[in-house]
């Protein structure tokens, strides 16, 4: 089954303190993984792309195929980082689609 | 950036009627756009996938004839929800992809129905 699977509805961090938003995949071809991201009264974003192996804001995430995750980590939190963030899919193999993880909240207290 | 509209932003309808949304890419022209619907405080589920021209793809258990969706041009796609319901109460989100992988979302639409 093609799954995406964010453990954690909520998570809160203070200002400073590391983040790890954690994403678990189940996808027999070859995954391409993405990280979105929701601030508030805004519109979905793309955050960053696992083919592109970039640095978007101090987050980065990378694939770990064995473990078949795509964890989104930053060093040093901020209270603008206080969002929506969504671990998505992208199925080529067969049908064209996303399917996106449920979401975790990340909030930053001062 | 690229930008990708949606209209209305939000509608109240009686239930039995039909609401059309409209999603635009306003600088670009689209290859595939994407139709999402959002429950409160859950994630986006794909409804549909639609390529300009051709009839659009569905997601399992997403009922194509109560879901219209038209994707007249590379700019413009209209997702119809026909007769709808209470249970049709939703935000409706769709998304434009340029090439392949690059997702732009539009702002969503709050369908309520009484």
């Amino acid at each position: 089954a093609q799954r995406v699977t964010q453990p954690e509805k909520l998570l809160s961090v203070f200002k400073g303190a590391p983040v790890e938003l954690k994403c678990n995949y189940s996808y027999s071809g070859s995954p391409e993984l993405f990280w979105y991201v929701q601030y508030s009264r805004q519109r979905l974003q793309l955050l960053l792309r696992h083919i592109s192996r970039e640095s978007i804001k101090g987050f980065t995430a990378d694939l770990n195929k064995g473990e078949t995750s795509f964890h989104l980590k930053k060093p040093f939190a901020q209270e603008e980082d206080s969002a929506m963030y969504y671990c998505a899919l992208l199925t080529t193999s067969g049908t064209y689609k996303y399917i996106f993880g449920t979401g975790t909240r990340l909030k930053v207290l001062a | 950036g690229a930008v990708v509209s949606q209209h209305p932003s939000r509608v109240i309808c009686k239930s039995g009627t039909s609401v059309k949304i409209e999603c635009r890419s306003l600088d670009f022209q689209a290859t595939t756009m994407f139709w999402y619907r959002q429950f409160p405080k859950q994630s986006l589920m794909l409804m549909a996938t639609s390529n300009e021209g051709s009839k659009a793809t569905y997601e399992q258990g997403v009922e194509k004839d109560k879901f219209l969706i038209n994707h007249a041009s590379l700019t413009l796609s209209t997702l119809t929800v026909t007769s709808a319901h209470p249970e049709d109460s939703s935000f409706y989100i769709c998304s434009a992809e340029v090439g392949t992988d690059t997702q732009y979302f539009g702002p969503g639409t709050r369908l309520t129905v009484l």
